[in-house]
């Protein structure tokens, strides 16, 4: 059983289009985040959701709406897509504060959704 | 202001200890972890560290000093697969969420 997945893993559209990305995680974790990794391999924080609440919005440009409609999936929307907003996006998840103890911000990633914009 | 160095890129030879150091400046600190990632693939979890010190897990090692804001990753006994990026990471003054990822190493392992 993959402990966090991510659909699709490849994604190739034009600009000005709208797509969605879908995370899903079966660890029981509270916290689960997108992160984008750009062409030099930086991986950059977007956001963070604990419980299905947003935390972090890392400034995001609001063309990127995440949803998470429980704590187990967290899903991410684009909307008018830019050249720029090629990257791979990760999802990933984490025990959270509530676990408490040295693994609650260990974070387990999905294997990667690549968006390239034409 | 808040953000995390590491060098760029390392190579050292199958068989040999490289170090990767990792400084980082927060306000808050909520410990660092080490992470891995080959190419085309996910960032995997290596080790982590809370308090001060080295952490042993196998041929992978991890040091933190905290009164320095540093920390380094010692692999041992390099083989050609440990070829791939690594990445130091911080929760940053945003609290345990903001799990922030350091500018990645890439380390290339030659015969």
């Amino acid at each position: 059983d993959t402990a966090v997945s991510q659909t699709p893993k490849y994604l190739v559209t034009q600009m000005g289009n709208d797509k969605s990305i879908k995370c899903e995680q079966n660890l029981g974790h509270d916290t689960m985040y997108w992160y984008k990794q750009d062409s030099k391999k930086f991986l950059k924080i977007m956001f963070s959701y604990n419980n299905k609440e947003l935390i972090i919005n890392e400034t995001v440009p609001n063309r990127f709406s995440p949803k998470s409609p429980d704590k187990a999936h967290l899903n991410l929307h684009i909307n008018s897509l830019e050249l720029g907003d090629s990257a791979v996006y990760f999802c990933a998840s984490s025990p959270g504060p509530g676990a408490g103890g040295a693994g609650a911000n260990v974070l387990t990633f999905g294997a990667g959704s690549r968006l390239t914009v034409l | 202001g808040q953000s995390l160095e590491q060098p760029s890129e390392v190579t050292a030879v199958e068989g040999a200890i490289v170090q990767i150091n990792c400084t980082y400046q927060t306000s808050g600190f909520y410990g660092l972890s080490w992470y891995q990632q080959h190419d085309g693939g996910a960032p995997t979890f290596l080790s982590y560290n809370a308090l001060d010190g080295l952490e042993e897990t196998g041929r992978f090692s991890s040091f933190l000093s905290r009164s320095d804001s540093y920390g380094y990753l010692l692999l041992q006994e390099l083989q050609m697969k440990d070829s791939a990026s690594y990445f130091c990471a911080v929760p940053l003054s945003g609290g345990y969420q903001k799990v922030t990822f350091g500018t990645g190493t890439k380390l290339q392992v030659i015969p």
